[in-house]
C-alpha cells in the first residue's frame, strides 16, 4: 500500500540553526500539507500546497517557514532560524482530492 | 470558539467492552467532513473513519462506527469490543467547505483511551 514517508524521524538542532524536514507524498497525490503537534497538544495546521504554490497558511507559518516541492516527488518544510518553541512533531500529509488525508509517520524536531 | 471539542481528556475501559468517544463540532458550512484518527504511543496518525455532512448513513469501518447527529453537531466514535491495542490517543478532525487546493483539517484536543485487561 502506498504511504507518505518522512525523513529524518528525529532531528536535534541548536537554536538559530536552519532545518529542512523532508516528505515524499504518495505519487499520484496533488495536495500536500504540513501539520505540527507540540508534545501533548493537538495537531495544528501549518500550510497547504497545491500546483506548486501555497494554498493557505496559518498564523504559525511566519516568515521563518517555507515549503518547496523541488523535484516533483519531495515536499520540504524549511525553518530558517529555529526557536525553542519550534520543538514539535511535524507531520506531512497528502491527498489526491478524495476525503482521506494520508499522514506520514512524522519528524520529531528538538531544538536545544 | 473551538471548532472541534473533545470533552474527555482520558478514558479507561475494560477490554471487550464498547466505548464511545465524544466529539462536537462548530461550523456554518453545509458541506464538511468529519474524521477520526488514532495516534498510538509511537506517534503516527492512523486514519480510522470518515463521515461526510451529506452522508445519510453513519459510517462504519470494522469495529469502528461514527454516530453522526447532524442537528446536534456531534460525531462520536464508537469502538466495539475494545482490544488492548486500542489504547492510544484519538483525535476528531473536521474539514470544512473544500476550497480548491486546500482541504486542511482542524483537530480537537484528543482523548487518551486506555484499555484495561
Amino acid at each position: 500500500e502506498p504511504e507518505v514517508t518522512q525523513t529524518p524521524s528525529h532531528q536535534v538542532t541548536q537554536m538559530g540553526q536552519e532545518v529542512i524536514l523532508r516528505c515524499v507524498p504518495i505519487s499520484n497525490h496533488l495536495y500536500f500539507y504540513w501539520y505540527r503537534q507540540i508534545l501533548g497538544q493537538k495537531v495544528e495546521f501549518l500550510v497547504s500546497f497545491y500546483n506548486n504554490e501555497i494554498s493557505e497558511k496559518s498564523e504559525i507559518f511566519d516568515d521563518q517557514f517555507s515549503v518547496e516541492r523541488p523535484d516533483g516527488s519531495n515536499f520540504t518544510l524549511k525553518i530558517r532560524s529555529t526557536k525553542l518553541e519550534d520543538s514539535a512533531m511535524y507531520f506531512c500529509a497528502s491527498t489526491e482530492g478524495t476525503y482521506e488525508q494520508y499522514f506520514g509517520p512524522g519528524t520529531r524536531l528538538t531544538v536545544t | 470558539a473551538q471548532k472541534i471539542t473533545q470533552t474527555q481528556p482520558g478514558m479507561f475501559v475494560q477490554e471487550k467492552e464498547a466505548v464511545t468517544l465524544d466529539c462536537t463540532y462548530d461550523t456554518s458550512d453545509q458541506s464538511y467532513g468529519l474524521f477520526w484518527y488514532k495516534q498510538p504511543s509511537s506517534g503516527e496518525m492512523i486514519f480510522l473513519i470518515y463521515q461526510g455532512s451529506y452522508d445519510e448513513q453513519n459510517a462504519t469501518e470494522g469495529r469502528y462506527s461514527l454516530n453522526f447527529q447532524k442537528a446536534r453537531k456531534s460525531a462520536n466514535l464508537v469502538i466495539s469490543a475494545s482490544q488492548l491495542g486500542d489504547s492510544a490517543m484519538y483525535f476528531c478532525a473536521m474539514r470544512e467547505s473544500v476550497l480548491f487546493g486546500n482541504e486542511k483539517l482542524t483537530f480537537g484536543t484528543g482523548t487518551r483511551l486506555t484499555i484495561i485487561p
